[in-house]
C-alpha cells in the first residue's frame, strides 16, 4: 500500500470554479503534512503547508484531519494559471517525506 | 541566485555507463535528498544526508551510491546504468526537523535516458 494515495484526475473545471482535492495518508504517526504544486517539466513547489487547524491562503484552502487521516485542498476562483499537477506529502521520521503521485488539475476558459 | 542547482539538465547514456548527478545548495539548509520521479509522475525518496551524514536510505541499488563533501552539496554517482534507471532525478534541501513547516526546496531536476 502506497504511503500517500491521491485521485490521479484529470480534474477538468471552468474558469471560476471551485475544486477540491483529497488525500490519504497510512502513517499515523504522520507529523508534517503539505501540499506542493507541480508544473509540466518542472520540479515541484511548495504551495502551502498544512496545519492541524487548516489555514488558508488567498483561493487556497487546505485542511487536515488526523482521525481520518487524510488531507484536502480547496482552490476557489479557479485561474487558468492554476493547471497544474497537485501533490500532497506527509512528512514524519526526521524528514522522511512521502509524496502521492499527483492530482492532475486543468482550468479551462 | 538559484536556491538549489543540479547538473546536468538532461543526460542521455548507454547502458552499463557510469555517471554522476550534482547537486548545491545555497540557502544553508542542513539536509539533502535525492528523489526520483518515474514515467507515472510517483516521486520517491532515494536518500537523505543531514550535515553530510547519511540519514535515509531507502530500498535503491547499490549502483546508487551518494556523497555529500559538505553540507551544501549532494552528488549521486550511478554505476553500470539500466534501462530502468531512465527518470527525472530531484535534488532537494530543507532546514530540517520533522515538524519543518518550510518543506522542500526542489531543484530543477536531471531527466536521464538510458538507451
Amino acid at each position: 500500500r502506497k504511503e500517500v494515495e491521491q485521485d490521479p484526475g484529470p480534474f477538468n473545471v471552468p474558469e471560476g470554479a471551485t475544486v477540491a482535492f483529497n488525500c490519504t495518508y497510512s502513517n499515523s504517526a504522520s507529523q508534517s503534512f503539505f501540499w506542493y504544486r507541480q508544473d509540466c517539466r518542472k520540479e515541484p513547489k511548495l504551495l502551502m503547508s498544512v496545519y492541524s487547524s487548516g489555514n488558508e491562503d488567498g483561493r487556497f484552502t487546505a485542511q487536515l484531519n488526523r482521525a481520518s487521516q487524510y488531507i484536502s485542498l480547496l482552490i476557489r476562483d479557479s485561474k487558468l494559471s492554476d493547471s497544474a499537477t497537485y501533490l500532497c506529502v506527509a512528512a514524519y521520521n526526521f524528514n522522511k517525506f512521502y509524496f502521492g503521485s499527483g492530482t492532475k488539475l486543468n482550468v479551462k476558459p | 541566485d538559484t536556491a538549489v542547482s543540479q547538473t546536468p539538465k538532461y543526460l542521455v547514456t548507454q547502458m552499463g555507463n557510469d555517471k554522476s548527478i550534482k547537486c548545491e545548495q545555497n540557502l544553508g539548509h542542513d539536509t539533502m535528498y535525492w528523489y526520483k520521479q518515474d514515467s507515472k509522475k510517483f516521486l520517491k525518496i532515494m536518500f537523505s544526508y543531514n550535515n553530510k551524514e547519511l540519514i535515509i536510505n531507502e530500498t535503491v541499488p547499490n549502483r546508487f551510491s551518494p556523497k555529500s563533501p559538505d553540507k551544501a552539496h549532494l552528488n549521486l554517482h550511478i554505476n553500470s546504468l539500466e534501462l530502468g534507471d531512465s527518470a527525472v532525478y530531484f535534488c532537494a534541501s530543507s532546514h530540517g526537523g520533522t515538524a519543518d513547516i518550510y518543506g522542500y526546496t526542489f531543484g530543477s531536476g536531471t531527466r536521464l535516458t538510458v538507451v
